[in-house]
């Protein structure tokens, strides 16, 4: 068990709708990252937060936006999807960013989104 | 962030070392050498890094060449449930901005 918590582990939806995936970091965690893993393909960096502040934006579509709350959490929310969109999300966290060097992150069990 | 470069599959048998190799040739004086795995489709594992010197732990061993070009995750002993796509990274300390996993290298562990 990593520590972190992803919400829901599967989720069905139909194309043209919207969904949102809830990430709980590991405690103490303040950066949240989330990557998106599409059939056998490798991890797709999506976005980052830290403490409550976006830090670094990867290959996420505009249709897609998340946020880090105050209490950490952080939910990716995903919108108009298409049936590409069909894949496992992850969220990361490690415990920080700049002064806190070479912090592994930690992996939640991904959600499974299909797009049907 | 550099890319790695690593062979898509290999096979080990189930008790042997598996040596994975790892090709930075780009890497930057700053960044660090990582390995996650993947078992089926959970969350990856982080399983070791390093900068520069041979690290050791529970899991695994890494070996970093001296010019740092190059790396190697080394599993003593595989067993089958070390059956994972093994992923190398590379990045610069202070988070995981933009680092994207690629491909990895699918182990299979024989019995």
């Amino acid at each position: 068990d990593s520590g972190v918590t992803q919400t829901p582990k599967h989720l069905i939806t139909a194309t043209g709708q919207r969904v949102t995936l809830r990430c709980s970091p590991r405690s103490g965690d303040l950066s949240v990252y989330w990557y998106q893993q599409s059939l056998d393909q490798g991890l797709q960096f999506l976005i980052q937060y830290y403490n409550g502040e976006e830090r670094a934006k990867g290959n996420i579509l505009e249709r897609f936006s998340a946020q880090q709350f105050p209490d950490l959490h952080s939910e990716l929310n995903l919108s108009s999807l298409e049936l590409g969109d069909s894949a496992l999300y992850f969220c990361a966290s490690s415990s920080g960013t700049g002064q806190h060097r070479n912090t592994e992150a930690f992996f939640g069990q991904g959600t499974r989104l299909t797009v049907v | 962030d550099a890319k790695t470069t690593q062979p898509p599959s290999m096979d080990c048998a189930e008790g042997r070392a598996a040596n994975l190799p790892c090709n930075h040739s780009t890497i930057s004086g700053n960044e660090y050498v990582y390995w996650y795995r993947q078992i089926h489709s959970q969350g990856p594992q982080y399983i070791i890094h390093g900068l520069k010197n041979n690290e050791t732990n529970e899991m695994a061993s890494l070996i970093i060449t001296e010019d740092r070009k190059s790396s190697t995750l080394i599993l003593p002993h595989a067993t089958l449930r070390d059956t994972a796509v093994y992923y190398c990274i590379v990045r610069v300390s202070g988070g995981y901005q933009k680092v994207t996993f690629g491909i990895g290298t699918k182990l299979q562990v024989i019995p």
